[in-house]
């Protein structure tokens, strides 16, 4: 079955760094990804990885990828105010058939000041 | 480019109505979606389309129906509004890719439609 698993939530301090973390149960996942939700906005693609890779990495935010676990995180460096949303992992098995994502829960992020 | 665009972006329906969420995209995607979100539950799939006169069953297809007449537009349908149907509920569409054009599985989100039924 496909079952995604985030926490509902997690304060930082601006200017200190993000992990958002995320389960997975469905091993042939081929693309994972993490979308970003504004108060009252769509999703918003942020990154996405292969399933044949371990790290990627753009600017600010790094994504590890654990396989073997079935474990993806996001890290987010110098988080700011704007960072302030809800984000979402996601996987596809199917790019090409379909491609039906299945999300997570999603993680509520707040920046203090 | 306009993107995905729902409409309306609010209602609030009575137990028992009907109404049609419409959703228009000007990409030329062929996949289109219809997701609900639910607080602390994440986004659900309802339907799916992988082209037009073809749409197939999600997660959480009862209560709902779609059609699929042109590239363009994925209507969704409460036929029999109920509580439960209270959600905010997005449309999205991705592009399946062609020939070497890698297909990374982005899905485009509307900005959402917030129904209400009481």
């Amino acid at each position: 079955g496909e079952d995604v698993e985030q926490s509902l939530f997690l304060s930082v301090r601006e200017g200190d760094s993000s992990v958002i973390n995320c389960t997975y149960t469905d091993s042939s996942s081929t693309y994972l990804y993490w979308y970003k939700q504004e108060p009252g906005a769509g999703l918003q693609l942020l990154t996405y990885i292969f399933s044949n890779m371990d790290m990627k990495q753009d600017q600010r935010l790094t994504v590890l990828l654990n396989k073997k676990d079935k474990h993806l995180s996001l890290r987010i460096a110098d988080t700011q105010t704007g960072d302030s949303a809800i984000y979402f992992c996601a996987e596809s098995i199917r790019p090409g058939g379909g491609n039906k994502l299945t999300f997570g829960t999603g993680t509520q992020l707040k920046v203090e000041l | 480019n306009a993107g995905v665009t729902q409409t309306p972006k609010f209602r609030i329906l009575k137990i028992g109505q009907s109404m049609t969420l419409q959703c228009a995209q000007d990409m030329n995607h062929n996949y289109m979606y219809w997701y609900r979100q639910d607080p602390g539950m994440g986004l659900k799939l309802i339907y799916y389309s992988v082209g037009a006169g073809i749409t197939d069953k999600g997660e959480v297809p009862n209560g709902y129906n779609v059609s699929r007449s042109t590239t363009e537009d994925f209507p969704l349908r409460l036929e029999l509004a109920a509580p439960s149907q209270t959600s905010v509920y997005f449309c999205a569409s991705s592009y399946p890719g062609q020939g070497a054009t890698i297909n990374t599985g982005e899905l485009f989100f509307g900005e959402g439609s917030r129904l209400t039924v009481l």
